[in-house]
């Protein structure tokens, strides 16, 4: 069935850096690509996403690269700072909505 | 107020009793979606409904239950089948094609 796979499960950075946050889909279908922030104890909120008609999208700190040919998608975050401390979550749509496993990030100051 | 909406957000159960988590939106959203999260885990989805009086089973079916008779709700029953219900559950909603899914603040039930 459809399988989204999001690598690493875990990353620690220094305030500052960089990360980069990976996934892979299964489903050719899949249209949409959304990323989730979600917070200790809270729930997940949507931090941004592209479509298959697009390669990159960037919002300030935050982008995003999709490669359909290799079913690839990534989230790169730059200049990270304690507050992007949290689990993100991958997502891809096709007929479902299916997350990928989580990246707990963790920015050291 | 316009959202999605869960509740209880606690929810303690006894072995071997179903229990009923409620899931109302008022966003007029089509899709529906229930997930299970449990510490260090990922999203699973156990069921889906796209329109209302249908619905898909996810990954994680088994044990649990649904069902869509109107488009603002989604209950979800989580039977004494269920061998390990104790979990973070999550509920979302959407516009079907590619769109923003909203969720649910969540209910978390233990078994005691």
């Amino acid at each position: 069935g459809e399988n989204v796979e999001q690598h690493p499960s875990t990353l620690s950075v220094q305030e500052g850096d960089s990360a980069v946050i990976k996934c892979t889909y299964s489903d050719s279908a899949s249209n949409y690509f959304p990323w989730y922030k979600q917070e200790l104890g809270k729930r997940p909120q949507l931090i941004i996403d592209i479509r298959s008609n697009v390669g990159e999208k960037k919002d300030q700190r935050i982008a995003v690269t999709l490669n359909k040919t290799a079913k690839h998608f990534s989230l790169h975050i730059t200049e990270t700072q304690p507050e992007d401390s949290a689990v993100y979550f991958c997502a891809a749509v096709g007929g479902k909505l299916i997350f990928g496993q989580g990246t707990e990030l963790s920015v050291k100051p | 107020d316009g959202g999605i909406t869960q509740s209880p957000k606690y929810l303690f159960r006894k072995e071997g009793q179903n229990v009923t988590l409620s899931c109302e939106q008022n966003l007029n959203h089509d899709a529906m979606y229930w997930y299970r999260q449990d510490p260090g885990q990922g999203l699973r989805l156990i069921y889906y409904s796209q329109i209302v009086n249908d619905f898909q089973k996810g990954d994680i079916a088994e044990g649990y239950s649904v069902s869509r008779e109107k488009k603002e709700s989604f209950p979800l029953t989580v039977t004494s089948a269920q061998k390990n219900p104790t979990a973070f559950y999550l509920c979302a909603s959407k516009w079907e094609r590619d769109t923003e899914a909203f969720f649910g603040q969540g209910t978390r039930l233990t078994v005691v």
